[in-house]
C-alpha cells in the first residue's frame, strides 16, 4: 500500500523566514496531494493542493511543488509570522477519496 | 465551501460502555465518508471507510465489531464504539468526500474512564 514520509516533524523558525516541509510516497498511481493545517484540538484545514499534472502551484505566501518523478513534494511558506504555527500535514491519494496522511510537521515560528 | 458537522464535540463515557458519534454533510450528499482518529501528537490515522447503503471497508488492524459504522443515508455516518475502554480514549474525526476533495468534521474528543 502508499506509504507516505513527512520531514521534518518539528520546525522553528524565526518571524519572516521561509518554512518548507518535504514529503515522500511510493504509489505512482498518486495523483493529488493536499496539505492541510491543524491547530490543537480543531479539525485540519486545506491550505493548498496539487495535482498530477501541475509541477507547482503558488497562493500568495503558500505554495506547493511536485516532482512526480522523484515522487515527492513540498510546503513551502514564505514570510512566516507566528499565526502559521501550528502542525502541516501533508496527504496523498490515487483518486479513490481514501487519503494516506504524512505524519505532521510542528512548525513553530518565533516572534 | 462544503460543511461536516460531528455530534457531540466531546463525550466522556466509562469503561465497558458504548458511544455514538455522528458525521453530517449539510450543504452536500456524501456517497463516501471516512473516520479517523488521532492521537495526541500523531498523525491522522484512517480506521474505515463508510460507503452509503453498503458495508463500511476497515483499515488493517481496526475491528469492525467494536467501531460500529453506519452510513443510512447521504448526509449521516455514524461511529459507534462499543465496550469503550480507556485505551480508546482519542480524537475521533470524520470527513466527507465531495469531487474528490475531503471536508472535515470538527472531531470528537472521546475520553474512557
Amino acid at each position: 500500500g502508499e506509504n507516505v514520509e513527512q520531514h521534518p516533524s518539528t520546525l522553528s523558525v524565526q518571524e519572516g523566514d521561509s518554512a518548507v516541509i518535504k514529503c515522500t510516497y511510493s504509489d505512482s498511481a498518486s495523483n493529488y496531494f493536499p496539505w492541510y493545517k491543524q491547530e490543537l484540538g480543531k479539525r485540519p484545514q486545506l491550505i493548498i493542493d496539487i495535482r498530477s499534472n501541475v509541477g507547482e502551484k503558488k497562493d500568495q505566501r503558500i505554495a506547493v511543488t511536485l516532482n512526480k518523478t522523484a515522487k515527492h513534494f513540498s510546503l513551502h511558506i514564505t514570510e512566516t509570522q507566528p499565526e502559521d504555527s501550528a502542525v502541516y500535514f501533508c496527504a496523498v491519494t490515487s483518486g479513490t477519496y481514501k487519503y494516506i496522511f504524512g505524519t505532521g510537521t510542528r512548525l513553530k515560528v518565533l516572534a | 465551501g462544503a460543511v461536516v458537522s460531528q455530534h457531540p464535540s466531546w463525550v466522556i463515557c466509562k469503561s465497558g460502555t458504548s458511544v455514538k458519534i455522528e458525521c453530517r454533510s449539510l450543504d452536500f450528499q456524501a456517497t463516501t465518508m471516512f473516520w479517523y482518529r488521532q492521537f495526541p501528537k500523531q498523525s491522522l490515522m484512517l480506521m474505515a471507510t463508510s460507503n452509503e447503503g453498503s458495508k463500511a471497508t476497515y483499515e488493517q488492524g481496526v475491528e469492525k465489531d467494536k467501531f460500529l459504522i453506519n452510513h443510512a443515508s447521504l448526509t449521516l455516518s455514524t461511529l459507534t464504539v462499543t465496550s469503550a475502554h480507556p485505551e480508546d480514549s482519542s480524537f475521533y474525526i470524520c470527513s466527507a468526500a465531495d469531487n474528490h476533495e475531503q471536508y472535515f468534521g470538527p472531531g470528537t474528543r472521546l475520553t474512557v474512564t
